[in-house]
C-alpha cells in the first residue's frame, strides 16, 4: 500500500514560510510524489509534483530528499487563503493512496 | 479550460434506496477516478478508469456499487441499495494519463450524499 506519513496539524503565521513534511519510505525509484490541498467544502486542488529534483511553481516549492524517502512542501509566504488540508501522495503500481493529510492553520 | 463537472452537488436519500452520480472529466483526459471521502478523512479511491477500461476497482464494494465510463468520456457511479455508512462526499477526478503518477489529477467539486 502506497501510504505516506504526515503530521496531523501545523500552524503558521501569515507572511512567514511554511515547511510541510512527508515521509514515504516505501516509494520506488520511478514513482512521482504529488501534493494536493483541500479547502473546506471543495475538492482537492493540485499543488505540485516531482520525481527526484526539487521543483518550483507559482504556488509552492517541493524539496525531495536524496534517498526519496521524504519530501517537504514549502509555501514561501503563507497567506490566510493557504489554510487547508495538505495531502502528500505517491503512486505505487498505478495506485495512489491518500492519508488524512496535514491541517494547516494560518494565523493573522 | 472547463474543469471536472459533477452532478448533483447534494443528494439526500433513505437507506435501501438507489442513487447515481455523474461526472464529466476535462476534455482529453484519459484517466478518470472516483473517490469516497468520509468527513475528517482523506479521499479513498473507489475505481480508476483508463479510457473506458477499469484499471483498479479493488476498493469498490461491488455488491452495492457500480461504475461505468461509456465511450471513454463521462462516467456514472451508482449505489444500490444505499446504507447509512455510504454518507460521504463522492469526488470525481481526471488526469491526462496515469503512468506511475506523472500527471496531476484535477478534482471536481464533489457530490455530498446523506443517507438517512
Amino acid at each position: 500500500d502506497a501510504k505516506t506519513t504526515q503530521p496531523n496539524s501545523m500552524e503558521s503565521n501569515e507572511e512567514e514560510p511554511v515547511h510541510l513534511p512527508c515521509n514515504h519510505s516505501t516509494i520506488s525509484g520511478t514513482d512521482y510524489i504529488h501534493w494536493y490541498r483541500q479547502l473546506p467544502s471543495q475538492g482537492p486542488e493540485y499543488v505540485i509534483h516531482g520525481l527526484t529534483s526539487n521543483v518550483n511553481n507559482r504556488m509552492a516549492s517541493l524539496a525531495i530528499a536524496e534517498d526519496r524517502k521524504s519530501s517537504t512542501l514549502i509555501l514561501h509566504r503563507a497567506t490566510l487563503r493557504d489554510a487547508a488540508v495538505y495531502y502528500c501522495i505517491y503512486t505505487n503500481a498505478g495506485k495512489s493512496t491518500f492519508g488524512d493529510g496535514t491541517t494547516l492553520t494560518v494565523k493573522p | 479550460e472547463a474543469g471536472v463537472a459533477q452532478s448533483p452537488r447534494y443528494k439526500i436519500i433513505e437507506k435501501r434506496q438507489s442513487v447515481a452520480f455523474w461526472c464529466n472529466p476535462i476534455s482529453g483526459h484519459a484517466t478518470l477516478y472516483w473517490y469516497q471521502q468520509i468527513l475528517g478523512q482523506g479521499p479513498k479511491l473507489l475505481i480508476q478508469f483508463q479510457n473506458n477500461g477499469v484499471v483498479d476497482d479493488s476498493q469498490l464494494p461491488k455488491d452495492r456499487f457500480s461504475a461505468e465510463r461509456l465511450k471513454g468520456v463521462d462516467s456514472t457511479l451508482k449505489i444500490q441499495p444505499a446504507k447509512l455508512e455510504d454518507s460521504a462526499v463522492y469526488l470525481c477526478a481526471s488526469s491526462l494519463g496515469a503512468p506511475r503518477g506523472a500527471y496531476e489529477q484535477y478534482f471536481g467539486p464533489g457530490t455530498r450524499l446523506t443517507v438517512t
